[in-house]
Protein backbone atom coordinates (compact mmCIF):
# COMPACT_ATOMS: atom_id res chain seq x y z
CA UNK A 1 0.00 0.00 0.00
CA UNK A 2 1.06 3.56 -1.14
CA UNK A 3 1.82 6.01 2.03
CA UNK A 4 -0.73 8.50 0.08
CA UNK A 5 -3.81 9.67 2.23
CA UNK A 6 -7.47 11.83 1.01
CA UNK A 7 -9.91 13.02 3.39
CA UNK A 8 -12.13 13.15 3.43
CA UNK A 9 -13.14 9.67 1.31
CA UNK A 10 -17.31 11.23 0.65
CA UNK A 11 -18.59 14.37 0.60
CA UNK A 12 -21.51 15.59 -0.31
CA UNK A 13 -22.26 19.23 -0.04
CA UNK A 14 -24.98 22.05 -1.14
CA UNK A 15 -24.11 24.21 -4.49
CA UNK A 16 -21.81 27.29 -3.27
CA UNK A 17 -20.11 25.88 -0.57
CA UNK A 18 -16.61 26.12 -0.52
CA UNK A 19 -14.85 23.06 0.11
CA UNK A 20 -11.30 21.26 -0.12
CA UNK A 21 -10.15 17.88 -0.75
CA UNK A 22 -6.84 17.00 0.88
CA UNK A 23 -4.13 15.03 0.41
CA UNK A 24 -1.00 14.00 1.93
CA UNK A 25 1.86 11.44 1.01
CA UNK A 26 4.81 10.78 3.60
CA UNK A 27 7.00 8.89 1.14
CA UNK A 28 8.82 12.52 0.22
CA UNK A 29 7.73 12.44 -3.66
CA UNK A 30 8.59 16.46 -5.26
CA UNK A 31 5.75 15.24 -8.23
CA UNK A 32 2.21 15.43 -7.17
CA UNK A 33 -1.47 15.41 -8.93
CA UNK A 34 -4.78 15.79 -9.02
CA UNK A 35 -6.96 13.48 -11.79
CA UNK A 36 -10.56 13.85 -11.99
CA UNK A 37 -12.58 10.50 -12.93
CA UNK A 38 -16.04 9.98 -13.67
CA UNK A 39 -17.70 6.48 -12.81
CA UNK A 40 -16.40 4.10 -15.40
CA UNK A 41 -14.36 6.81 -17.37
CA UNK A 42 -10.89 7.52 -18.14
CA UNK A 43 -8.55 9.84 -15.27
CA UNK A 44 -8.03 13.49 -16.37
CA UNK A 45 -5.20 15.15 -15.29
CA UNK A 46 -6.81 18.37 -13.57
CA UNK A 47 -3.30 19.52 -11.65
CA UNK A 48 0.26 19.08 -10.75
CA UNK A 49 3.26 20.23 -8.78
CA UNK A 50 7.07 19.44 -8.92
CA UNK A 51 7.54 20.43 -5.61
CA UNK A 52 7.14 23.35 -2.96
CA UNK A 53 5.57 26.40 -4.70
CA UNK A 54 4.91 24.92 -8.18
CA UNK A 55 1.80 24.34 -9.46
CA UNK A 56 0.58 23.44 -13.21
CA UNK A 57 -2.97 23.16 -15.05
CA UNK A 58 -3.69 19.79 -16.49
CA UNK A 59 -5.15 18.57 -19.30
CA UNK A 60 -9.05 19.05 -18.47
CA UNK A 61 -9.41 22.29 -17.52
CA UNK A 62 -10.89 22.76 -13.86
CA UNK A 63 -12.21 25.33 -11.81
CA UNK A 64 -10.68 24.15 -8.81
CA UNK A 65 -6.81 25.48 -7.59
CA UNK A 66 -4.55 23.99 -5.94
CA UNK A 67 -1.70 24.57 -3.13
CA UNK A 68 1.76 23.12 -2.56
CA UNK A 69 2.82 24.81 0.44
CA UNK A 70 5.01 21.44 2.02
CA UNK A 71 6.06 18.90 0.33
CA UNK A 72 3.76 16.24 1.72
CA UNK A 73 0.53 18.19 1.06
CA UNK A 74 -0.96 19.19 -2.20
CA UNK A 75 -5.02 20.14 -1.29
CA UNK A 76 -7.60 20.99 -3.47
CA UNK A 77 -10.33 23.96 -3.23
CA UNK A 78 -13.27 24.41 -5.00
CA UNK A 79 -14.67 28.18 -3.78
CA UNK A 80 -18.26 27.12 -4.85
CA UNK A 81 -19.09 23.86 -5.65
CA UNK A 82 -21.49 23.47 -7.93
CA UNK A 83 -23.65 19.62 -9.12
CA UNK A 84 -21.17 19.70 -12.46
CA UNK A 85 -18.45 19.08 -10.13
CA UNK A 86 -19.62 16.09 -8.92
CA UNK A 87 -17.25 13.31 -9.73
CA UNK A 88 -14.10 11.47 -7.98
CA UNK A 89 -11.01 13.21 -6.97
CA UNK A 90 -7.81 11.29 -7.28
CA UNK A 91 -4.43 12.26 -5.84
CA UNK A 92 -1.20 11.02 -6.80
CA UNK A 93 2.57 11.60 -5.92
CA UNK A 94 5.65 9.75 -7.87
CA UNK A 95 9.19 10.20 -7.09
CA UNK A 96 10.91 8.83 -10.49
CA UNK A 97 11.22 11.73 -13.49
CA UNK A 98 11.68 8.39 -16.31
CA UNK A 99 9.94 5.97 -14.88
CA UNK A 100 6.96 8.17 -13.40
CA UNK A 101 5.39 5.24 -11.83
CA UNK A 102 2.66 7.13 -9.54
CA UNK A 103 0.72 5.88 -6.10
CA UNK A 104 -2.79 6.82 -5.84
CA UNK A 105 -4.60 7.60 -2.78
CA UNK A 106 -7.99 6.11 -2.26
CA UNK A 107 -9.71 9.34 -3.13
CA UNK A 108 -12.33 11.61 -2.67
CA UNK A 109 -16.05 10.68 -4.67
CA UNK A 110 -17.91 14.25 -4.15
CA UNK A 111 -21.34 14.73 -4.65
CA UNK A 112 -22.64 18.61 -5.36
CA UNK A 113 -26.33 18.76 -4.77
CA UNK B 1 -8.95 9.66 -25.54
CA UNK B 2 -5.96 11.60 -25.61
CA UNK B 3 -3.53 9.20 -26.09
CA UNK B 4 -5.05 5.45 -24.97
CA UNK B 5 -7.51 3.11 -25.85
CA UNK B 6 -8.19 0.00 -24.43
CA UNK B 7 -10.25 -2.45 -26.21
CA UNK B 8 -12.57 -4.43 -24.96
CA UNK B 9 -14.37 -1.70 -22.73
CA UNK B 10 -15.52 -5.11 -20.41
CA UNK B 11 -14.76 -8.35 -19.88
CA UNK B 12 -16.39 -11.32 -18.44
CA UNK B 13 -14.84 -14.30 -17.46
CA UNK B 14 -14.60 -17.41 -15.50
CA UNK B 15 -12.29 -18.26 -12.77
CA UNK B 16 -9.42 -19.75 -14.11
CA UNK B 17 -9.42 -18.50 -17.98
CA UNK B 18 -7.21 -16.38 -19.03
CA UNK B 19 -7.81 -12.58 -19.64
CA UNK B 20 -6.59 -10.38 -22.11
CA UNK B 21 -6.91 -6.55 -22.37
CA UNK B 22 -5.08 -4.58 -25.10
CA UNK B 23 -4.52 -1.10 -25.33
CA UNK B 24 -3.47 1.49 -28.60
CA UNK B 25 -1.65 4.75 -27.76
CA UNK B 26 -0.93 7.26 -30.62
CA UNK B 27 2.49 8.99 -30.04
CA UNK B 28 6.19 7.83 -29.53
CA UNK B 29 6.54 6.87 -25.81
CA UNK B 30 9.42 5.89 -23.25
CA UNK B 31 7.92 3.62 -21.37
CA UNK B 32 4.04 2.05 -20.90
CA UNK B 33 2.37 1.38 -17.45
CA UNK B 34 -0.45 -0.90 -16.83
CA UNK B 35 -2.48 -0.03 -13.18
CA UNK B 36 -5.60 -2.16 -11.93
CA UNK B 37 -8.34 -0.06 -10.32
CA UNK B 38 -10.74 -1.68 -7.53
CA UNK B 39 -14.18 -0.13 -7.24
CA UNK B 40 -14.05 3.17 -5.98
CA UNK B 41 -10.13 3.25 -5.44
CA UNK B 42 -7.26 4.68 -6.04
CA UNK B 43 -4.92 3.16 -8.89
CA UNK B 44 -2.31 0.48 -8.18
CA UNK B 45 0.42 0.45 -10.66
CA UNK B 46 1.13 -3.63 -11.59
CA UNK B 47 4.10 -3.65 -14.02
CA UNK B 48 6.07 -0.92 -16.28
CA UNK B 49 7.55 -1.68 -19.99
CA UNK B 50 10.32 0.24 -21.68
CA UNK B 51 10.02 1.48 -25.30
CA UNK B 52 13.10 -0.94 -26.19
CA UNK B 53 11.39 -4.19 -24.51
CA UNK B 54 8.91 -6.45 -26.24
CA UNK B 55 7.56 -8.07 -23.45
CA UNK B 56 7.93 -8.66 -19.37
CA UNK B 57 6.59 -10.99 -16.82
CA UNK B 58 5.30 -10.66 -13.52
CA UNK B 59 3.58 -13.21 -11.21
CA UNK B 60 0.62 -14.02 -13.27
CA UNK B 61 0.96 -10.90 -15.93
CA UNK B 62 2.49 -10.86 -18.99
CA UNK B 63 2.75 -7.55 -20.50
CA UNK B 64 3.89 -7.19 -24.62
CA UNK B 65 4.40 -3.82 -26.22
CA UNK B 66 4.47 -3.24 -30.08
CA UNK B 67 5.65 -0.22 -30.70
CA UNK B 68 5.52 -0.25 -34.60
CA UNK B 69 1.82 -0.79 -33.93
CA UNK B 70 1.78 1.74 -30.75
CA UNK B 71 -0.10 -1.27 -29.14
CA UNK B 72 0.21 -3.21 -25.67
CA UNK B 73 -1.44 -5.77 -24.50
CA UNK B 74 -2.31 -7.16 -20.40
CA UNK B 75 -2.81 -10.84 -20.23
CA UNK B 76 -3.56 -11.87 -16.37
CA UNK B 77 -3.44 -15.88 -16.52
CA UNK B 78 -5.48 -17.92 -14.25
CA UNK B 79 -7.68 -15.32 -13.51
CA UNK B 80 -9.45 -15.21 -9.64
CA UNK B 81 -12.33 -13.44 -8.72
CA UNK B 82 -10.13 -11.03 -6.69
CA UNK B 83 -8.58 -10.09 -9.74
CA UNK B 84 -12.26 -7.93 -10.92
CA UNK B 85 -11.19 -4.40 -11.54
CA UNK B 86 -10.62 -2.03 -14.23
CA UNK B 87 -7.42 -1.75 -15.64
CA UNK B 88 -5.80 1.23 -17.29
CA UNK B 89 -2.64 1.60 -19.40
CA UNK B 90 -1.11 4.60 -19.09
CA UNK B 91 1.86 6.34 -21.33
CA UNK B 92 4.12 9.22 -20.99
CA UNK B 93 4.19 10.38 -24.58
CA UNK B 94 7.29 11.78 -26.02
CA UNK B 95 5.71 14.29 -26.99
CA UNK B 96 4.08 15.28 -23.74
CA UNK B 97 6.00 16.64 -20.71
CA UNK B 98 7.39 13.10 -19.57
CA UNK B 99 6.18 13.79 -15.76
CA UNK B 100 2.93 14.06 -16.76
CA UNK B 101 1.11 10.48 -17.27
CA UNK B 102 -1.71 9.94 -20.24
CA UNK B 103 -4.20 7.34 -19.32
CA UNK B 104 -6.38 4.82 -21.56
CA UNK B 105 -10.31 4.55 -21.08
CA UNK B 106 -9.78 1.30 -18.82
CA UNK B 107 -11.18 -2.53 -19.55
CA UNK B 108 -13.63 -3.46 -16.96
CA UNK B 109 -12.62 -7.21 -15.97
CA UNK B 110 -15.43 -9.21 -14.08
CA UNK B 111 -14.19 -12.74 -13.04
CA UNK B 112 -16.91 -15.46 -12.13
CA UNK B 113 -16.23 -17.86 -9.22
Amino acid sequence: EADIYQTPRYLVIGTGKKITLECSQTMGHDKMYWYQQDPGMELHLIHYSYGVNSTEKGDLSSESTVSRIRTEHFPLTLESARPSHTSQYLCASSADSFKNIQYFGAGTRLSVL
Amino acid sequence: SQQGEEDPQALSIQEGENATMNCSYKTSINNLQWYRQNSGRGLVHLILIRSNEREKHSGRLRVTLDTSKKSSSLLITASRAADTASYFCATDARTYNTDKLIFGTGTRLQVFP
